[in-house]
């Protein structure tokens, strides 16, 4: 399996720009889970789903985060509009039920100017 | 609430030393401990899974414990190598569907 996969690896934009990140679990994974890593505030859980249903958004800043999960294969993280504060990377981590071992991928590095 | 604390923060040891990564929980009510790997740059590797039901798992040089009644964890690497320079963290599931991270610790193994 190539593993849980993440892109773009890289965004820089604007303040104000919508960004989106997108995930690819592991097949056959039933738990996909956003997380944000920052120098300051370490590893936080943004939201998590279970079977691609939301079980819990409590880690979304604000109301400019939003994700989906359309299908078992696919979610994206999205932000609109993008602060400075917002720079960060973020990782998709998936599971095969949520308290399985956790995958991880390579993160989105994202830097908004 | 569970906090996950990581000791020390940062380690540096020569190369061919054994070493022991810390890692403490406040809540004893854990499915699971898993530890990471995270090279800068990159992602989260995960080295070791171990259920709430095991006392220790090994891979290779790598060599995980878990105490649940005193909340803790050790990671336990023989004959350290510069390749081993990385951040540890530790993992645990909280309230089902969070994994509580440690701040890691940061190893760097001199040649």
């Amino acid at each position: 399996d190539a593993g849980v996969i993440q892109s773009p690896r890289h965004e820089v934009t604007e303040m104000g720009q919508e960004v989106t990140l997108r995930c690819k679990p592991i097949s056959g994974h039933n738990s996909l889970f956003w997380y944000r890593q920052t120098m300051m505030r370490g590893l936080e859980l943004l939201i998590y789903f279970n079977n691609n249903v939301p079980i819990d958004d409590s880690g979304m800043p604000e109301d400019r985060f939003s994700a989906k999960m359309p299908n078992a294969s696919f979610s994206t993280l999205k932000i609109q509009p993008s602060e400075p504060r917002d720079s960060a990377v973020y990782f998709c981590a998936s599971s095969f039920e949520y308290t399985g071992e956790l995958f991880f991928g390579e993160g989105s590095r994202l830097t908004v100017l | 609430k569970q906090e996950v604390t990581q000791i020390p923060a940062a380690l540096s040891v020569p190369e061919g030393e054994n070493l022991v990564l810390n890692c403490s929980f406040t809540d004893s009510a854990i499915y699971n401990l898993q530890w990471f790997r995270q090279d800068p740059g990159k992602g989260l590797t995960s080295l070791l899974l171990i259920q709430s039901s095991q006392r220790e798992q090994t891979s290779g040089r790598l060599n995980a414990s878990l105490d649940k009644s005193s909340g803790r964890s050790t990671l336990y690497i023989a004959a350290s190598q510069p390749g081993d320079s990385a951040t540890y963290l530790c993992a645990v599931p909280y309230n089902n569907n969070d994994m509580r991270f440690g701040a890691g610790t940061r190893l760097t193994v001199k040649p």
